[in-house]
């Protein structure tokens, strides 16, 4: 069965502080996605990478940073925290030839206080 | 700018047959998804259209008309699992995924 683990269901942080949001999917896939959800809004692309050590910039990047190292792992970072990235986030993967996310993890609920 | 539309919440009753719409307006168009999306978990592919018609799988359907920037899913004998929100999501000309805020679908019996 295929599966995107993303390492918190839940995390609390502080302001100012950098979060680091860690996303492994076992499939072999090429394409990882961030995302965050907000009730009310659909869900925005934050960064994508299409292959190890690439990424592009998504709809909302600012703020945010990403790392691909390792074709498994796909990790999303909050440079210094803001209240307003109390947000959920998902990642996805799929695989090259498909370029929207196929697979989801079950997501992060992270606050900042 | 890029739109998807569709209710915010709908209630509907075990066994009955829910349709649920959803509108866009986008730069272009190369598809149209559902994802099915329990409280807490991670959204789940439903179906996928990007000719007009209608694709029926169990007892979801996903309908489109690209004419009028429209699409539906329909659920038929519902059941209480059902109960979830469901996300439509435009493929654009720039092949990007757009998202609409979802549908949250309440079942009751």
């Amino acid at each position: 069965d295929v599966k995107v683990t993303q390492s918190s269901r839940y995390l609390v942080k502080r302001t100012g502080e950098k979060v680091f949001l860690e996303c492994v999917q076992d499939m072999d896939h090429e394409n990882m996605f961030w995302y965050r959800q907000d009730p009310g809004l659909g869900l925005r692309l934050i960064y994508f990478s299409y292959d190890v050590k690439m990424k592009e910039k998504g709809d909302i990047p600012e703020g945010y940073s990403v790392s691909r190292e390792k074709k498994e792992r796909f990790s999303l970072i909050l440079e210094s925290a803001s209240t307003n990235q109390t947000s959920m986030y998902l990642c996805a993967s799929s695989f090259g030839t498909d370029v929207q996310p196929q697979h989801f993890g079950d997501g992060t609920r992270l606050s900042i206080l | 700018g890029q739109n998807i539309d569709q209710p915010t919440e709908m209630t509907a009753t075990e066994g009955a047959i829910v349709q649920i719409n959803c509108t866009y307006q986008t730069s272009g168009f190369n598809g149209l998804f559902w994802y099915q999306q329990h409280a807490g978990e991670a959204p789940t592919f439903l179906s996928y259209n990007v000719l007009d018609g209608l694709e029926e799988k169990g007892r979801f359907s996903s309908f489109l008309s690209r004419s009028k920037g429209y699409s539906y899913l329909l659920l038929k004998e519902l059941q209480m699992k059902d109960s979830a929100s469901y996300l439509c999501a435009v493929v654009d000309s720039n092949y990007q995924l757009i998202w609409g805020a979802g549908t949250k679908l309440i079942i009751k019996p």
